[in-house]
C-alpha cells in the first residue's frame, strides 16, 4: 500500500525559505504511470494546489505560486521536495504531498501533513 | 477567493440525501470530465471520494455520486450518516495554463 510522508520544519522566519520533504514507500517514485504534487491548507481554510511534478523532472506549477516554488525529486531516495521562498505569514498552512494518476487527474492517497507557521 | 464556487455549508438528517454544489466555468468545470471530489474530517488529510466527474475508487461506498451540468458539478449523499459529517471539496483541471483548482469546501452536518 503506498504511503506518503511530509517532514520538514515547522517554523520558519518570514522572508526565507520553506523546504518539505515527501517521502514515498510501497511503490516506485519512478513510475511511469503517476504525478506527485503538493496542496496546501491554511488553517481554517480550502485547499490550494501549490504544484506537481513527474519523475523525470518535469514540472507544473500554480500560476499564482509559480514564481517561488520549486519541486524536485530525488529517485535514489524515493522522495520528492518542495522549496517556497520568501515566505510571509500567509504561507502558514498544512502542507501536504500527493499521488496523482495524471496532470489532469485525482490526488490519491495523501500524506497526513505537516503544519508549516512562518513567525519570526 | 477559491476558484470553484461551492456552498459554505448543508445540512441533512440520517438517512435523507443531500447534494453539494460546485460551480466553475467554461475554462475548468465544463470543459474537462476532470472533477474530483474529497472528503476530511477535523485535523486529517483530505480523502478521495470521487473522480472523472463520477467514478467512485475501490472501497468508497456507493452511497457516494457524482454528476455534472454544463459547468457545475455535484456531489450526492444518499442514506446519511453521523460519519459522512465533514468537510468536502471539489476539484477540477483547469487546462495547461491554470492546471488545477479546488473549491472553497462545504461543511456537512449531520443533524
Amino acid at each position: 500500500q503506498l504511503q506518503l510522508q511530509e517532514s520538514g520544519p515547522g517554523l520558519v522566519k518570514p522572508s526565507e525559505t520553506l523546504s518539505l520533504t515527501c517521502a514515498v514507500s510501497g511503490g516506485s517514485i519512478s513510475s511511469s504511470t503517476y504525478y506527485w504534487g503538493w496542496i496546501r491548507q491554511p488553517p481554517g481554510k480550502g485547499l490550494e494546489w501549490i504544484g506537481s511534478m513527474y519523475y523525470s523532472g518535469s514540472t507544473y506549477y500554480n500560476p499564482t505560486l509559480k514564481s517561488r516554488v520549486t519541486i524536485s525529486v530525488d529517485t535514489s531516495k524515493n522522495q520528492f521536495s518542495l522549496k517556497l521562498s520568501s515566505v510571509t505569514a500567509a504561507d502558514t498552512a498544512v502542507y501536504y504531498c500527493a499521488r496523482s494518476s495524471t496532470m489532469r487527474g485525482h490526488f490519491d492517497p495523501w500524506g497526513q501533513g505537516t503544519l508549516v507557521t512562518v513567525s519570526s | 477567493q477559491s476558484a470553484l464556487t461551492q456552498p459554505a455549508s448543508v445540512s441533512g438528517s440520517p438517512g435523507q440525501s443531500i447534494t453539494i454544489s460546485c460551480t466553475g466555468t467554461i475554462s475548468d468545470v465544463g470543459d474537462y470530465n476532470y472533477v474530483s471530489w474529497y472528503q476530511q474530517h477535523p485535523g486529517k488529510a483530505p480523502k478521495l471520494m470521487i473522480y472523472d466527474v463520477s467514478k467512485r475508487p475501490s472501497g468508497v461506498s456507493n452511497r457516494f455520486s457524482g454528476s455534472k451540468s454544463a459547468n457545475t458539478a455535484s456531489l450526492t449523499i444518499s442514506g446519511l450518516q453521523a460519519e459522512d459529517e465533514a468537510d468536502y471539496y471539489c476539484c477540477s483541471y483547469a487546462g495547461s495554463t491554470t492546471l488545477v483548482v479546488f473549491g472553497g469546501g462545504t461543511k456537512l452536518t449531520v443533524l
